[in-house]
């Protein structure tokens, strides 16, 4: 089972600024089939990324994916308000699918 | 647009059983392979089993469609002329409990791992395992 750990546990930022959210997988994962989800609190996760890079439909270009084999990033360049979520990275290129603790992305 | 609504979820007592139903609409339900996922209270996602669009279970080859963690207690399946998806738990432990979430993938006619990333989700039934 392919492992994903997610850093930080927690990102403290402000609107306006950067945030890069890692995520590492124990072994590499295939094709880079690597997704990323947001999760607001009371709702269901929403698909941001598949492919590793790919934006899913209607996911704004502030969002972007990259990386490959054991590590991955999610940039999210200029946060807005609503970004404020927590983020979990997801492998589906070897059985079982896993997914990564999440991070958590707070106002600072 | 698509909706996936699922249904069932309740307080149970350890070792007794619960049958969740998702009902979906506004895509074509027997072209894709579907997914329950699960969430414990304040903790991460967990893929909990998957089924193929013409119910056959086979994953990657290799049967392996169910999460070790519920392998030989629950058991997937579907309705496709009702456009629904079952989860039947049987056995249920208090670590069962949690969102239970069923997702579809984009991809149709692909039940592979490979195809499974989940851009619909229901709004989730809560599960709950207590004496």
């Amino acid at each position: 089972e392919i492992v994903l750990t997610q850093s930080p546990g927690t990102l403290s930022l402000s609107p306006g600024e950067r945030a890069t959210l890692s995520c590492r997988a124990s072994q590499s994962v295939s094709s880079s089939y690597l997704a990323w989800y947001q999760q607001k609190p009371g709702q269901a996760p929403r698909l941001l990324i598949y492919g590793a890079s790919t934006r899913a439909t209607g996911i704004p270009d502030r969002f972007t994916g990259s990386g490959s084999g054991t590590d991955f990033t999610l940039t999210i360049s200029r946060l807005e308000p609503e970004d404020f979520a927590v983020y979990y990275c997801q492998q589906y290129g070897s059985s079982p699918i896993t997914f990564g603790q999440g991070t958590r992305l707070e106002i600072k | 647009q698509v909706q996936l609504v699922e249904s069932g979820g309740g307080v149970v007592q350890p070792g007794r059983s619960l049958r969740l139903s998702c009902v979906a609409s506004g895509f074509p339900f027997s072209s894709h392979g579907m997914h329950w996922v699960r969430q414990a209270p304040g903790k991460g996602l967990e893929w909990v089993a998957t089924i193929s669009y013409d119910g056959s279970v086979s994953y990657d080859g290799s049967y392996k469609y169910y999460a070790d963690s519920v392998k030989g207690r629950f058991t997937i399946s579907r309705d496709n002329s009702k456009n629904t998806l079952f989860l039947q738990m049987n056995s249920l432990r208090a670590e069962d409990t949690a969102v239970y979430y069923c997702a579809k993938p984009i991809q149709t006619y692909c039940s592979s791992t490979r195809c499974s990333y989940f851009d619909s989700w229901g709004q989730g039934t809560l599960v709950t395992v207590s004496s």
